[in-house]
């Protein structure tokens, strides 16, 4: 079955950067894109970027996008999001996340999040 | 851009009875909504796509329904597991998501 599992916990200072993985299993790697997504506490969910895993191409939300990269490792079936110049308001929890192959495009397979803390 | 107002912020209600969650877009979307299960320390889990149809797994007794900026998202009979917060989606490559009902138990 589709598994994502992220790596874990982070604490950050501000202006530090954090890289997180998001390892995938069950399927064809190459054949989904990858999203990443985050949830401040107390907040809804907000869409920061996806990678074309087969081809390496990305985009980005424009409100991060000048902070904001995803990669991926085919290799590994891995693939990276760094958010640099933190602030404190970049204390979430993030998600990768996949389409489901059933359901027409909405995002069925979740990894279980990372927590992110920006704090001095 | 398209925004999404979820109603009731909070709905209070027993075991047993019938949960109806609203959302409404702020331009008409089709029937490209999808409805979002989270409970607390969990990811979201996708439990309706374009507006009515159920992901796999999600039990018969949720549906939505609704189309253009009014969305309905039905319980019939509440289970324990069903508190939790919901979102709605607009499916598209970004989002986005509704703020959230919260759905308690009275």
């Amino acid at each position: 079955q589709v598994k994502l599992v992220q790596s874990g916990i982070e604490v950050k200072e501000p202006g530090a950067s954090v890289k997180i993985s998001c390892k995938a299993s069950g399927y064809t790697f190459i054949s989904y894109d990858m999203h990443w997504l985050r949830q401040a506490p107390g907040q809804t969910l907000e869409w920061m970027g996806r990678i074309k895993v087969g081809s390496g191409i990305t985009k980005y939300s424009q409100q991060i996008q000048e902070r904001f990269s995803i990669t991926s490792d085919t290799s590994a079936t891995t693939v990276y999001m760094e958010l640099s110049s933190l602030r404190s308001e970049d204390t979430a929890v993030y998600y990768c996340a996949r389409i489901s192959a059933d359901s027409n495009g909405y995002w069925g397979h979740w990894g279980q999040g990372t927590l992110v803390t920006v704090s001095s | 851009e398209i925004e999404f107002t979820q109603s009731p912020a909070t709905l209070s209600l027993s075991p047993g009875e019938r949960a109806t969650l609203s959302c409404r877009a702020s331009q008409s979307i089709g029937r490209y909504l999808g409805w979002y299960q989270q409970k607390p320390g969990q990811a979201p889990r996708l439990l309706i796509y374009d507006a009515s149809n159920r992901a796999t797994g999600t039990p018969a007794r949720f549906s939505g329904s609704g189309s253009g900026t009014d969305f309905t998202l039905t319980i019939s009979s509440l289970e324990p597991e069903d508190f939790a917060v919901y979102y709605c989606q607009q499916r598209s490559n970004w989002g986005p998501f509704g703020q959230g009902t919260k759905l308690e138990i009275k």
